[in-house]
Formats: C-alpha cells, sequence, structure tokens
C-alpha cells in the first residue's frame, strides 16, 4: 500500500484527453514538488514531468502536470498508441525522516 | 549524455548479502546537488525507491529497509553500491539506479539488473 494514491488503471481512445490523480497528505504532495515517470513496457522509467508542472526537454507539451493541496495530476491530450505504458507519480515524505516515495502506479489503456 | 548501468549478480540465495554496482558516467558525485539513488521494481509491480545518496554523502534510506541498507559512492570511480543484507525470495525485483539533481528528480534511469532470490 503506498503512501501515494493512484488509480490503478485509466483508458481513452486515441486522440482523446486522459487525466491520472496522485493523492497524498501535507506530509508528502502538501509540502513538496512532484515528479511524473512513463513506463513503457519492458523498459525503465523515464522522467515526464518534474517540480508539479515541468517538462524535461524532449517531452512534447501534451503532457501536462498540475498540483492542488495534497493532490496532484498527469494530464495528456492527443493520446496516442504509444503512450500505453504505467506512470507514477512521486515525491519526498517528511513524515519521520526523509524519504522519497511512488506511487502505486496507473496503467494507461489507449483503447 | 549522462548514463547509468547496474551490475551485480542474477541469482542469490535467501539469507545472503546483495552487492550492487552502478556504474555511471557523464557527471560527478562531487558536483553540489547531484545524487544517485536506487529503485526497485517486483515483476509485474509499483516502484519501490531504496536509498540515495548526495554529493556531499548525505544518505536517505526506505524507512521500512533501513536497517538491511548501505549506500555507498566511489567518486573516483563513478561508482555507487548498495548492499543489502538477508535477501529474501520478496526481494526478487529488477534494481535500477539513476541520477538526482537536487534530489527532486529521478533522471536518467539505468537499465535495470534483474536478481532473483531463490534457494
Amino acid at each position: 500500500q503506498s503512501v501515494l494514491t493512484q488509480p490503478p488503471s485509466v483508458s481513452a481512445a486515441p486522440g482523446q484527453k486522459v487525466t491520472i490523480s496522485c493523492s497524498g497528505s501535507s506530509s508528502n504532495i502538501g509540502n513538496n514538488y512532484v515528479s511524473w515517470y512513463q513506463q513503457l513496457p519492458g523498459t525503465a522509467p523515464k522522467l515526464l514531468i518534474y517540480d508539479n508542472n515541468k517538462r524535461p526537454s524532449g517531452i512534447p507539451d501534451r503532457f501536462s502536470g498540475s498540483k492542488s493541496g495534497t493532490s496532484a495530476t498527469l494530464g495528456i491530450t492527443g493520446l496516442q498508441t504509444g503512450d500505453e505504458a504505467d506512470y507514477y507519480c512521486g515525491t519526498w515524505d517528511s513524515s519521520l525522516s526523509a524519504y522519497w516515495v511512488f506511487g502505486g502506479g496507473t496503467k494507461l489503456t489507449v483503447l | 549524455q549522462i548514463t547509468l548501468k547496474e551490475s551485480g549478480p542474477t541469482l542469490v540465495k535467501p539469507t545472503q548479502t546483495l552487492t550492487l554496482t552502478c556504474t555511471f558516467s557523464g557527471f560527478s558525485l562531487s558536483t553540489s546537488g547531484v545524487g544517485v539513488g536506487w529503485i526497485r521494481q517486483p515483476p509485474g509491480k509499483a516502484l519501490e525507491w531504496l536509498a540515495l545518496i548526495y554529493w556531499n554523502d548525505d544518505k536517505r534510506y526506505s524507512p521500512s529497509l533501513k536497517s538491511r541498507l548501505t549506500i555507498t559512492k566511489d567518486t573516483s570511480k563513478n561508482q555507487v553500491v548498495l548492499t543489502m543484507t538477508n535477501m529474501d525470495p520478496v526481494d526478487t525485483a529488477t534494481y535500477y539506479c539513476a541520477h538526482s539533481l537536487t534530489g527532486t528528480t529521478f533522471d536518467p534511469w539505468g537499465q535495470g539488473t534483474l536478481v532473483t532470490v531463490s534457494s
């Protein structure tokens, strides 16, 4: 059971938009930057979004991030079949000593 | 270009100690703000963060695994070593190392190495 809660799965048709939520608390999301990672099947995770809403170079603007209070959201527009992957949110948690936490992951299916 | 690669045994026996090495290039672990983290992923399951070491030798560990983990760095060799004691079959996973800047992101990641714990 992760400290950060994500829906196990989401789905949408090609060209549509989807959002993935990441819910936490004041000890993690509420007071720290959130990053998002995409893991395509059989590959290592890749950074998609950092500092809540910034995109690394090379990440298309179809991917966006936002944060409000103790929740964060990843948005993907213009869905492509190549976006089918697992998506993870992550941030620091300072409830005990500072440690990093990942969400449980969300499987995106592009129908 | 930053690259990282994990190396170590693919099979360990229960109760043994696992030692994994992350060899990297394209950055220095003596540069302010830089860190290297370890993350694992059991087959078909979610990512689990294990540990992070910073350029100044500050170390952070997962609270649930802290008693079993040790992370060290060798700046001259561009390597970070993770040891995990008392291995159990539930520790079977792909182990990744990743570059971290200011501790707020993990980017990029190594390709990962699958470690199986079995007698």
